[in-house]
C-alpha cells in the first residue's frame, strides 16, 4: 500500500539555523511533490511544488530537493525565524491524480 | 480576498443527528475537495469533485455524502453522526492539478 512518512517528532532548532524536514514515500511514482505549511487552527497553505524531472527548487529562504531513486524529498528553511514555527506537510502526487494524499506532517519549532 | 470559506467554524452534535458542512470558493476553480484531519493521521480525503456535476469517493467516504451545488459550492453531509466522525474538516479548491487552496476548517464534535 502507499505510504508517506514524515518525522512525527517535533523538530526544535535555534533561530538562524537551517531546518531540514524529510518526506519519504513508498509505492508512489509521483509526477510531482508539494509542500504545505499549516499553522494551529488554520488550513494548510501551499509553499512549493517540485516535479519529477527537477532535482531542486528554491523560493526565498526555502529549498526543496526531490530524489526519485531514494523516494525522498527534503525541505530546507535557511536562516530560520520563530515565525517559521508551524507544521509542514508533504504530498507526493502520482501522474493524472487530482486528489492529494498528505503525510501527517512534521512540527517545526524555532527558538529565539 | 475570501478564497475558500467554510461554515460553520465550530459545531457540537449528538450521536444520530445530521448536519451539512458548507464550503464556497470565489476563485472559479474546477476542483473541490473535502478532507478530515485527526491527530497523528494527517489529512485524509473524504470526497472530491473534479468539475461541476461530478463527485468521487476518496479514502474515507463512509458515513458522508456530498453535493456539488454549482461551481462555487461543495457541501458535505453527515446523515447520522457518530462519535468516530469527531474531527476537523477542511475544504479545498484547485484549478485542475494546480496547488490546492484550503479553508480554515470546521471543528466538529459528536457526543
Amino acid at each position: 500500500s502507499q505510504k508517506i512518512e514524515q518525522n512525527s517528532e517535533a523538530l526544535n532548532i535555534q533561530e538562524g539555523k537551517t531546518a531540514t524536514l524529510t518526506c519519504n514515500y513508498t509505492n508512489y511514482s509521483p509526477a510531482y511533490l508539494q509542500w504545505y505549511r499549516q499553522d494551529p487552527g488554520r488550513g494548510p497553505v501551499f509553499l512549493l511544488l517540485i516535479r519529477e524531472n527537477e532535482k531542486e527548487k528554491r523560493k526565498e529562504r526555502l529549498k526543496v530537493t526531490f530524489d526519485t531513486t531514494l523516494k525522498q524529498s527534503l525541505f530546507h528553511i535557511t536562516a530560520s525565524q520563530p515565525a517559521d514555527s508551524a507544521t509542514y506537510l508533504c504530498a507526493p502526487t502520482d501522474t493524472g491524480r487530482r486528489a492529494l494524499t498528505f503525510g501527517s506532517g512534521t512540527r517545526l519549532q524555532v527558538q529565539p | 480576498n475570501a478564497g475558500v470559506t467554510q461554515t460553520p467554524k465550530f459545531q457540537v452534535l449528538k450521536t444520530g443527528q445530521s448536519m451539512t458542512l458548507q464550503c464556497a470558493q470565489d476563485m472559479n476553480h474546477n476542483s473541490m475537495y473535502w478532507y478530515r484531519q485527526d491527530p497523528g493521521m494527517g489529512l485524509r480525503l473524504i470526497y472530491y469533485s473534479a468539475s461541476e456535476g461530478t463527485t468521487d469517493k476518496g479514502e474515507v467516504p463512509n458515513g458522508y455524502n456530498v453535493s456539488r451545488l454549482n461551481k462555487r459550492e461543495f457541501s458535505l453531509r453527515l446523515e447520522s453522526a457518530a462519535p468516530s466522525q469527531t474531527s476537523v474538516y477542511f475544504c479545498a479548491s484547485a484549478q485542475d492539478n494546480q496547488p490546492q487552496h484550503f479553508g480554515d476548517g470546521t471543528r466538529l464534535s459528536i457526543l
